[in-house]
């Protein structure tokens, strides 16, 4: 299974944009990019995914860079129920959902 | 409505018992999966099915045992072999085992041996 590395943790203003980091240098052509949220006791949440181009949805958008090395979630507009820990996962068909450490963001009123 | 249902949320098991945790889902889905979760920590994969009467060990499958005989039902039992079950327990599903499909989350069981 392919890996992925994120920062540990990242802070952010309420109201301001938010660029969640993700590198993933071995990352095949078939691999989907996830993204999932965590808020503390809960079950994990999908936030997004995609494979090669850019996608856009309610809760956020993906930016994947041109070679797929790396990913970006972008929050437009972070509020306090923003804060959680956001997991970037590789998925490739036949492989299972693994969850490294992720990043905590803290949204600062 | 549509979900994946855990129970229960709390759990509590002397030393030495086996205890089984319920996950149950009605969204037809396939493939469902079992996570652990330590305190400050990644998920880490127990066991997946992606089908019926199917299933396959994770990561971290010594001490534990499922079984799948419902798609709609996959079942989670901590023996006593596991070491150090004290720890949050995740269910989850997708419709397929495929890339593009999602995966959804119970809301966890977090069992305490005592």
């Amino acid at each position: 299974d392919a890996k992925t590395t994120q920062p540990n943790s990242m802070e952010s203003n309420e109201e301001e944009p938010v660029h969640l980091p993700c590198n993933h240098s071995t990352i095949s052509g078939t691999d989907y990019i996830h993204w999932y949220r965590q808020l503390p006791s809960q079950g994990p949440e999908y936030v997004i995914h995609g494979l090669t181009s850019n996608v856009n949805n309610r809760m956020a958008s993906l930016a994947i860079a041109e070679d797929r090395k790396s990913s970006t979630l972008i929050l437009h507009r972070a509020t306090l129920r923003d804060a959680a820990v956001y997991y970037c996962i590789l998925r490739d068909p036949g492989n299972q959902f693994y969850f490294g450490t992720g990043t905590s963001l803290t949204v600062i009123p | 409505d549509g979900g994946i249902t855990q129970s229960p949320k709390y759990l509590f098991r002397k030393e030495g018992q086996n205890v089984t945790l319920s996950c149950e889902q009605n969204l037809n889905h396939d493939a469902m999966y079992w996570y652990r979760q330590d305190p400050g920590q990644g998920l880490r994969l127990i066991y997946y099915s992606q089908i019926v009467n199917d299933f396959q060990k994770g990561d971290i499958a010594e001490g534990y045992s499922v079984s799948r005989e419902k798609k709609e039902s996959f079942p989670l039992t901590v023996t006593s072999a596991q070491k150090n079950p004290t720890a949050f327990y995740l269910c989850a599903s997708s419709l397929n085992y495929r890339g593009t499909t999602e995966a959804f989350f119970g809301q966890g069981t977090r069992l305490t041996v005592v």
